[in-house]
Parts: C-alpha cells; sequence; structure tokens
C-alpha cells in the first residue's frame, strides 16, 4: 500500500495555474498514479494517470520525477468551477488484492 | 444515460434494521468496488467484485455483504445497522486504472 500525503488545502485566484503536489515515498514498481475530483455531493470523478515523466490531457498536466516519489498535478488558468477536493491515489492498475483508500485529499478553493 | 446509478440517494434508518443499496452500472466493466467515505473524508475501498466473484474482502465487519445479481449490478447488503455505520457510501465500475463512481447514497443511522 503506497501511502499519500497532500497539501490539505489551496487557495487560488481565477486564471491562475494551480499545482497540487503528492508525496509517494513507498511507490511499488507496478503502481499507477491516478488523481480524482470530487465535487460536494458527489462521486469522485478520473482527472488523469501516469507512470512516469509528463502526461497531458484537455483538463490537467501531470509530472512525475524519475524517482516517482511524488506527482504533480497541474491544473491550468482555474475557474470557480475547478473548486472541489482533489484526490491523489497510488496503486496498480485492475483489480487486485489491495487496501484501495484515498487520502484526506487537498481541497481547492477557487477565489473570483 | 446515468453510467453508474445508486439508489436510494439518501438513507435514514434506525438502529438494529437491515437495510439494501443498489448500484447499477451500463459500461460493460467486469469489475465494480464499495467504498465507505466517512466523516473524515477518507474514502476507503470495501469490497471488490470481478466477474460476479468477490476479490477484494477488507476488515469491514460482516454485517456487510455484497451482492452481485449480474456483471451489471452490485448491491450492498447492510444488518443489524449501528450508529457508525453512518457515511456515504459509493460504488465504482472499474476497467484498468479508472474508475467511475456514481453519486453516493448518504446514509444515516439513528
Amino acid at each position: 500500500l503506497a501511502k499519500t500525503t497532500q497539501p490539505i488545502s489551496m487557495d487560488s485566484y481565477e486564471g491562475q495555474e494551480v499545482n497540487i503536489t503528492c508525496s509517494h515515498n513507498n511507490i511499488a514498481t507496478n503502481d499507477y498514479i491516478t488523481w480524482y475530483q470530487q465535487f460536494p455531493s458527489q462521486g469522485p470523478r478520473f482527472i488523469i494517470q501516469g507512470y512516469k515523466t509528463k502526461v497531458t490531457n484537455e483538463v490537467a498536466s501531470l509530472f512525475i520525477p524519475a524517482d516517482r516519489k511524488s506527482s504533480t498535478l497541474s491544473l491550468p488558468r482555474v475557474s470557480l468551477s475547478d473548486t472541489a477536493v482533489y484526490y491523489c491515489l497510488v496503486a496498480p492498475p485492475g483489480a487486485g488484492s489491495y487496501q484501495l483508500t484515498f487520502g484526506k485529499g487537498t481541497k481547492l478553493s477557487v477565489i473570483p | 444515460d446515468t453510467a453508474v446509478s445508486q439508489t436510494p440517494k439518501y438513507l435514514v434508518t434506525q438502529m438494529g434494521n437491515d437495510k439494501s443499496i443498489k448500484c447499477e452500472q451500463n459500461l460493460g466493466h467486469d469489475t465494480m468496488y464499495w467504498y465507505k467515505q466517512d466523516s473524515k473524508k477518507f474514502l476507503k475501498i470495501m469490497f471488490s467484485y470481478n466477474n460476479k466473484e468477490l476479490i477484494i474482502n477488507e476488515t469491514v465487519p460482516n454485517r456487510f455483504s455484497p451482492k452481485s445479481p449480474d456483471k451489471a449490478h452490485l448491491n450492498l447488503h447492510i444488518n443489524s445497522l449501528e450508529l457508525g455505520d453512518s457515511a456515504v457510501y459509493f460504488c465504482a465500475s472499474v476497467r484498468g486504472y479508472e474508475q467511475y463512481f456514481g453519486p453516493g447514497t448518504r446514509l444515516t443511522v439513528t
């Protein structure tokens, strides 16, 4: 089980780029890093996934250094609708006998 | 069409009762999970079903039992409800590393 550590909360103004870092020092070789977004009263929603280096999609970018002991979710030009809790999850793909526990996540508040 | 649906959305019941929460997915995935999100917002997996077989059974009380009548459904039955069972329960349909969550069921035990 790769325990993850994230900042509890972050504030940002609209239009700024936001970077949320997740530490996962004991990540295993076959673990992938996945980020989810959760709005109040909703289930988490998949944002992005990566194994190493950089991954980019239409929503965000994910930066993973060579040692893979941390990862950074980058949200370009945030808007008020990006206010949510962001979770970093480290686990192998597919089902397996692993304890999948999301940490407390990072509560991002976007300010007008 | 909603990819993953749960019913009911809210459930208020008394201690000692037995209740069920239903989950259905129309994504054709083979694997589904049940999660519990407590008041501190930790989201912890409870069960996993792959092709109708239980492959993860976390350290949850045996009062909780998943039931899968077919690949598209994974229901959660809870017997003898306790105050500590109050939480939001999410089911998720899984494809590889990507999980598709339902809207959640807020269970309140009084």
